[in-house]
């Protein structure tokens, strides 16, 4: 069982849904990552929460750390969000290396 | 400007050979890692060095050779290269080993044939 759990693994959405992506995970971390990878290629980092909400235009992201859960949150999605959606995990103490979920495959059609 | 720039984009090769990519950072920061997603598009942690320092050392092969001129560089070399080293290698970097926002760089897709 991987440490970092995605949910869903793909998701088909219309423009303008309300999309929620959800991030588990079993080891104490330091800090969580959402990051977004585009058909194209490139990993582009959207938020790093340690507590609490974050929000950057229409994307949200929320942590609960006694939960071990975290939902990435897009409101009046749009085509351009289609992408890859990574949770990752950086574990606590001295090791410091980014755990990965397996990415959640966001479809959003016009 | 890129912040985290990575050279080649693209690199196919026989299998045997011996190859690197090379990875720079112009944003000052402290540590750099590479990461290898593979076909089924899963990212692992390869290495991390800190200040030219290794300090993150996953089970890969040692054919596997980092190297880190200095903080703003760090190459990977591979030797003898195989049919399962093909993936896509990303550079990134953070501003020290504590963390903050990853930078990322676009990638080397290696393909060995």
């Amino acid at each position: 069982k991987n440490e970092v759990e995605q949910s869903p693994q793909n998701l088909t959405a219309q423009e303008g849904e309300f999309i929620t992506i959800n991030c588990s995970y079993s080891v104490g971390i330091s800090a969580l990552h959402w990051l977004q990878q585009h058909p194209g290629g490139g990993i582009v980092s959207l938020f790093m929460l340690s507590s609490g909400k974050k929000k950057h235009g229409r994307l949200i992201a929320t942590i609960n750390i006694q939960e071990k859960h975290s939902s990435l949150h897009i409101t009046a999605s749009h085509p351009r969000d289609s992408a890859v959606y990574i949770c990752a995990v950086r574990s606590g103490g001295s090791n410091y290396k980014l755990t990965f979920g397996k990415g959640t495959l966001l479809t959003v059609n016009p | 400007d890129t912040a985290v720039s990575q050279t080649p984009k693209y690199l196919v090769t026989q299998m045997g050979n011996d190859k690197s990519i090379k990875c720079e950072q112009n944003l000052g920061h402290d540590t750099m890692y590479w990461y290898k997603q593979d076909s089924k598009k899963f990212l692992k942690i390869m290495f991390s060095y800190n200040n030219k320092e290794l300090i993150i050392n996953e089970t890969v092969p040692n054919r596997f050779s980092p190297k880190s001129p200095d903080k703003a560089h760090l190459n990977l070399h591979i030797n003898s290269l195989e049919l399962g080293d093909s993936a896509v290698y990303f550079c990134a970097s953070t501003k020290n080993q504590m963390g903050g926002g990853y930078t990322f760089g676009s990638g080397t897709r290696l393909t060995v044939v």
